[in-house]
Order: structure tokens, then C-alpha cells, then sequence
């Protein structure tokens, strides 16, 4: 079955530092892929997509893109902030409208 | 527009009490999901709904555990008797069309003692 694996946390990083979350998947077929954030005490919410190999998901200074060779879709941003303390989810969503959730990274950031 | 909307927000109930959680998905919207959140599972899906119908239960725990979606804009979850295990964080969530952004409530969550 389908599957997403995300580097585990906590990730710690000083503020204006460059952040990488790590994530692969395993799927059948041409899934698409996202990453959603919660904040704490809050659901989770879209951050950015992408739904076919190439593309580049972006939001809010955080980038990701769909790698099919790879299979992964790491986020990236440049330069965080203290704000953008939370919990990130990689997830993938494929036939049978299910969509599968890694385990969750946790983001601290300190200033 | 209004998201997804759950209630209650936060419950404290004591075991074998029956806990009644309820979601209001998105207008238009026609996939409902149920998720838990705890910090040992991370999240799992517990079941979905297509049209109204429950197409997958697979992830639901065990028999305590129901899901009723009479209509377009209202579901339930229900747990009889509840345990404290069950202790989570509750989130619905719904999607427009398959392979379209599920859009998540902000959870109910739930105690039991």
C-alpha cells in the first residue's frame, strides 16, 4: 500500500536559518503530493501541493518539489522564522481518494 | 467562508460514558474523513465517507466506534462505551472531488477518565 516517510523531529534551527524536511513515499500510480502544518492546538492546515512529477509546490517562503525519480518531495525554506514553529505532515493522495500522512516532523525555532 | 466545523472543541468525559463528536464538512463538499490524532499513532484515518456513504472503515478501531453521515452537511462520530485510550484528538476533515485539497476541521479534543 501507499506510504510516506518523514525525517523525525524535533527539528531545532535558529532563526534565518535554512530548513529542509525530508520526505519519500511510496505509491503506485501518479499520486499527488502535500504538505500541511499545524500549529499548535490548531487542525491541520494545506501549506502547498503539487500533483504531477516536475512541479514546485510554494507558499509562504516554503518550497517543495515532486520528484518522481527520487520519489520524494522535500520542503525547503530559506530563511524561517520563529513563527514558523509547528508540526509538518508529507502526505500523498492517490486512487481511491484516501490521502496517507507521514508520521509528522516537528519544527522549533528559536530566535 | 466557514471551514470545516467540529464540535465540541474540547470534552472531558469519564470512561464508559458514550462521547458524541460532530462535524460539519465544507458546503459543496461531498468526501467526509474522520482522523485521530494521538502522539503514539501520529494520525489515522478512522474512516470516509463519498456522497454520503461510508466507503472505507477499515481504520476504525474497533466496535465502540461509529460514523453516521445522514446528510450532505452533518456527520457523527460516536464512541459507546468510551475508554480512556480513546483519549485523541478528533479531526474531520472533507474534499471537494477525489485527488482535491482536503480541507481539516480543528479537531475536538477528547479526554476520557
Amino acid at each position: 500500500g501507499d506510504s510516506v516517510t518523514q525525517m523525525e523531529g524535533p527539528v531545532t534551527l535558529s532563526e534565518e536559518a535554512f530548513l529542509t524536511i525530508n520526505c519519500t513515499y511510496t505509491a503506485t500510480g501518479y499520486p499527488s503530493l502535500f504538505w500541511y502544518v499545524q500549529y499548535p492546538g490548531e487542525g491541520l492546515q494545506l501549506l502547498l501541493k503539487a500533483t504531477k512529477a516536475d512541479d514546485k509546490g510554494s507558499n509562504k517562503g516554503f518550497e517543495a518539489t515532486y520528484r518522481k525519480e527520487t520519489t520524494s518531495f522535500h520542503l525547503e525554506k530559506g530563511s524561517v522564522q520563529v513563527s514558523d514553529s509547528a508540526v509538518y505532515f508529507c502526505a500523498l493522495y492517490n486512487a481511491g481518494n484516501m490521502l496517507t500522512f507521514g508520521g509528522g516532523t516537528r519544527l522549533m525555532v528559536k530566535p | 467562508d466557514a471551514g470545516v466545523i467540529q464540535s465540541p472543541r474540547h470534552e472531558v468525559t469519564e470512561m464508559g460514558q458514550e462521547v458524541t463528536l460532530r462535524c460539519k464538512p465544507i458546503s459543496g463538499h461531498n468526501s467526509l474523513f474522520w482522523y485521530r490524532q494521538t502522539m503514539m499513532r501520529g494520525l489515522e484515518l478512522l474512516i470516509y465517507f463519498n456522497n454520503n456513504v461510508p466507503i472505507d472503515d477499515s481504520g476504525m478501531p474497533e466496535d465502540r466506534f461509529s460514523a453516521k453521515m445522514p446528510n450532505a452537511s452533518f456527520s457523527t462520530l460516536k464512541i459507546q462505551p468510551s475508554e480512556p485510550r480513546d483519549s485523541a484528538v478528533y479531526f474531520c476533515a472533507s474534499s471537494l472531488a477525489e485527488r482535491s485539497t482536503i480541507y481539516f476541521g480543528e479537531g475536538s479534543w477528547l479526554t476520557v477518565v
